[in-house]
């Protein structure tokens, strides 16, 4: 099994609905975040969390909401899913006993289209 | 300035020749470095950690010039699977990374 599991790996949904996505990973670690990436302009921070108390916004946080269910868990919600919010969505995770020395560890993606 | 700039390519080279990527950052407080590979629409996957010395991981090399504020990989006896996306990433405030756009590598035959 890979180390972080997101589900599902393509959804298509329409204007409006509300969607979910998951993540889970078994890395044991504390840190979790959720990334966006558009052609041209690379992966870019939504939502952070470095333990199930902590969220933190990244900086294109408007239209989303995240919830961290367990250590294990991070979840990215669309409460009314737009079409420019049609990309590749990755979730890594990190572990903070190593600062940031050891880079994230990435989900395979989620390919989101919105019509 | 981009927090992270790298120029997007693509680079198309021969198997067997060396290439070079450089990257720049603009937060001089930066500590931590590392190259990203990134295959069509695929996750990115560590390549390697840059570190202030210098490192070399086989045909991979990776330098650092905070001086300058730039990181570079060089990859030699380019391979076919070598072809992918570079991805230049930084750390920000101790608390995450900043990813650059990638430079796109094409090794042909």
């Amino acid at each position: 099994d890979a180390d972080v599991t997101q589900t599902p790996r393509n959804r298509i949904t329409k204007t409006g609905k509300r969607i979910m996505l998951e993540c889970s990973q078994t890395k044991g670690h504390d840190r979790m975040y959720w990334y966006r990436q558009d052609p041209g302009l690379g992966l870019r921070l939504i939502y952070y969390s470095f333990d199930v108390k902590d969220i933190n916004k990244g900086e294109i946080s408007d239209g989303y909401s995240v919830s961290r269910q367990a250590q294990a868990k991070f979840s990215l919600s669309l409460e009314s899913a737009i079409p420019n919010q049609t990309a590749l969505y990755f979730c890594a995770t990190s572990d903070s006993s190593g600062g940031q020395a050891y880079g994230y560890t990435f989900g395979s993606g989620t390919r989101l289209t919105v019509v | 300035r981009k927090e992270v700039e790298q120029d997007p390519g693509p680079f198309n080279v021969p198997e067997g020749a060396t290439v070079a990527f450089n990257c720049t950052y603009s937060n001089s407080a930066s500590q931590s470095f590392f190259w990203y590979r990134q295959d069509c629409r695929k996750e990115p996957k560590l390549l390697m950690s840059v570190y202030s010395s210098g490192n070399e991981d086989g045909r991979f090399t990776a330098q650092l010039n905070r001086a300058s504020q730039y990181i570079s990989l060089l990859i030699r006896d380019s391979k076919l699977s070598d072809s992918a996306t570079y991805l230049c990433v930084v750390n920000w405030n101790t608390d995450k990374l900043i990813f650059g756009t990638g430079t796109r590598l094409q090794v042909f035959p």
